[in-house]
């Protein structure tokens, strides 16, 4: 199986701030990845598709990118409504495999 | 607009059944694939299956393999999770979403397993 491995697990950031979160894929997944951010009590939101395209509705100031087997999400100028818990998933191959998950919180 | 909604959660003791329920409306259900990821509480999102449009391809998480059925009745637009042998482990909300973009997420169905 496909390991994603997310780092932070935790992220202390202030209003403004530039964050990065990371997944590293144990194997070649090629762009099969995509990042989700969820809110408590909420549905998780897809936010990118296909490592580096933004997914309908979601504010420019998200991006995500790859090199090689490390995928990243990053968040310009940070806002409130940005803070939760963000995701990746890996949709290469079955069984489809998430990350543990970051959460960004205010510092 | 697209809309998703899972029932038949509750509270079931361990060993018991429980069948799931999706209800699409607002896209042909039957031109895409659907999927079952769940959540157990204060934990991350894991994968549980997913099946083709057509029935034809059915995947499953080890840790369910076995025991839970995935299954869809375009007719009634209806995803469906057949969940046997439930354990403590398979306590979560459990979402459905659509097709391989996971655009569409439903609010979920809470499922406790206790006794």
């Amino acid at each position: 199986d496909i390991q994603m491995t997310q780092s932070p697990s935790s992220l202390p950031a202030s209003l403004g701030d530039r964050v990065t979160i990371t997944c590293r894929a144990s194997q070649d997944i090629g762009n099969y990845l995509r990042w989700f951010q969820q809110k408590p009590g909420k549905s998780p939101r897809l936010m990118i598709y296909g490592a580096t395209n933004l997914a309908a509705g979601v504010p420019s100031r998200f991006s995500g990118s790859r090199s090689g087997s490390d995928y990243s999400l990053t968040i310009n100028s940070l806002e409130s409504e940005d803070m939760a818990i963000y995701y990746c998933l890996q949709h290469n191959e079955y069984p489809l495999t998430f990350g543990s998950g970051t959460k960004l919180e205010i510092k | 607009e697209v809309q998703l909604v899972e029932s038949g959660g509750g509270l079931v003791q361990p060993g018991r059944s429980l069948k799931l329920s999706c209800l699409a409306s607002g896209f042909t259900f039957s031109n895409y694939g659907m999927n079952w990821i769940r959540q157990a509480p204060g934990k991350g999102l894991e994968w549980v299956a997913s099946i083709s449009s057509s029935s034809s391809y059915i995947y499953y998480a080890d840790t369910v393999k076995g025991r839970f059925t995935i299954s869809r009745d375009n007719a009634k637009n209806t995803l469906y999770l057949q969940m046997t042998s439930l354990r403590s482990e398979d306590t979560a909300l459990y979402y459905c979403a659509r097709g391989g973009s996971y655009y569409y997420w439903g609010q979920g169905t809470l499922v406790t397993v206790s006794s």
